[in-house]
């Protein structure tokens, strides 16, 4: 069972546009939200996370939003360039466990 | 700085077969956990070592093994492997004190199993 899911599945967004990808959670013990981003053929790089007590968090182009009562949080790509192109995934820990639960991943294609 | 390494970086077994994978973690990092990626998928938890202890395990079969060394580097073993065991395997590394949290992945090792 899925404890963080993710969507859309895919998305293609224009060069200088906004990709915005959505995660919900049902556990409301989970205290760390990161964002991955992974190319073919390589691991997930940390992207950006926050914590439950702040509702943004942005570092470059990058932009999470995090809604504690409606448990959801959201990864905005500011004008989206064709190196953003990849696989974003979601994720999900609390202080008792130490694994990550990951959404299933979101494919931005970002067209020139 | 080198980050999170692994290797060998593509592996092909037969059915039945044993596979060691090897990662070492990023310089300063003393937590190494082992994640399963099928295709198409998210990274799916194996285990977290620390301090040479499989601190937490994930809901996978005993065949899944570990070790970590007291260099900090791990290995995962496989045993009996069977089809679905084909995937990308991803270590990750984490600081002193925050393997909850902050984890750093290596560029995996992806087993076929024939």
């Amino acid at each position: 069972q899925q404890q963080v899911k993710q969507s859309p599945q895919s998305l293609i967004v224009q060069k200088g546009g906004i990709s915005i990808i959505n995660c919900a959670y049902e556990n409301t013990a989970f205290d760390y939200f990161p964002w991955y981003q992974q190319f073919p053929g390589k691991g997930p790089a940390l992207l950006i996370a926050i914590r439950p007590d702040v509702s943004e968090k942005k570092e470059g182009r990058f932009t999470i939003s995090f809604n504690k009562s409606a448990k959801q949080f959201s990864l905005h790509i500011m004008d989206s360039q064709p190196g953003d192109s990849a696989t974003y995934f979601c994720a999900a820990s609390i202080a008792s466990d130490y694994k990550l639960s990951f959404g299933a991943g979101t494919t931005v294609t970002v067209r020139a | 700085d080198a980050g999170v390494t692994q290797s060998p970086t593509h592996l092909i077994k037969t059915r039945g077969q044993q596979v060691t994978l090897r990662c070492s973690p990023k310089s300063g990092h003393d937590t190494v956990s082992w994640y399963q990626q099928a295709l198409g998928q998210g990274p799916q938890f194996i285990f977290q070592y620390y301090e040479e202890e499989e601190r937490q395990r994930g809901n996978f079969p005993d065949r899944f093994s570990g070790h970590q060394f007291p260099n900090y580097s791990s290995e995962l073993n496989v045993n009996a492997l069977l089809l679905g065991d084909s995937a990308l395997y991803l270590c990750a590394s984490s600081p002193r004190g925050v393997g909850q949290y902050e984890q750093y992945f290596g560029p995996g090792t992806r087993l076929t199993v024939t």
